[in-house]
């Protein structure tokens, strides 16, 4: 039971590359999220997905596009990568309703130059 | 969903009890309390969690007020390998799908 798996661990970008982050989750979770955390700071909400073939916008959306490719998979795609995107990137999921302990991938670390 | 206040930094000594503030003064009704940590640069782990009465499992208690507006997450014997950025979020387990978390407290427990 290998959990939340994001590939790959580290990314070097230059700007105006475009990249997608994967992740996938072998918990039968119908939600997943992908967050951003920036040095010394928090996670933010990029964007989630409540079940499969829904998308919803979080907190900081701009510059990305998801796909919920199937129950197990949520991409993070950045179609024109900026230096404003350098951040760890977290991918997680949970089952919907009632206990709603999220499960978090050990992080995708991308620096883009 | 409601938002939280927590302190930025605390310290604890190793061996001693860390009690973590939250303050969530405009929870609602249907919402939870959730707290996570994340160890350095890992990804969050789950912690605990509590609708209004006090919880414990093997990691730690969450002390709720009975006004539901403010809690406390209790580590009783910190260590070392606690040292973590802890957070406090409030989400209701239906309707919303968001968890969003702030900036949580980062605590330091000193040998």
């Amino acid at each position: 039971n290998a959990g939340v798996t994001q590939t790959p661990k580290f990314q070097v970008l230059k700007t105006g590359q475009s990249m997608t982050l994967q992740c996938a989750q072998d918990m039968n979770h119908n939600s997943m999220y992908w967050y951003r955390q920036d040095p010394g700071m928090g996670l933010r909400l990029i964007y989630y997905s409540a079940s499969e073939g829904t998308t919803d916008k979080g907190e900081v959306p701009n510059g990305y596009n998801v796909s919920r490719l199937n129950k197990r998979e949520f991409s993070l795609r950045l179609e024109s990568a900026a230096p404003s995107q350098t951040s760890v990137y977290f991918c997680a999921s949970n089952s919907r309703g009632g206990f709603r302990e999220a499960f978090f991938g050990q992080g995708t670390r991308l620096t883009v130059v | 969903d409601a938002k939280t206040t927590q302190p930025p930094s605390m310290d604890c000594a190793e061996g001693r009890a860390a009690n973590l503030p939250c303050n969530h003064s405009t929870i609602s009704g249907n919402e939870y309390v959730y707290w996570y940590r994340q160890i350095h640069s890992q990804g969050p782990q789950y912690i605990i969690h509590g609708l209004k009465n006090n919880e414990t499992n093997e990691m730690a208690s969450l002390i709720i007020t009975e006004d539901r507006k403010s809690s406390t997450l209790i580590l009783p014997h910190a260590t070392l390998r606690d040292t973590a950025v802890y957070y406090c979020i409030v989400s209701p387990t239906v309707g919303s799908e968001k968890l969003v978390f702030g900036k949580g407290t980062k605590l330091t427990v000193n040998p």
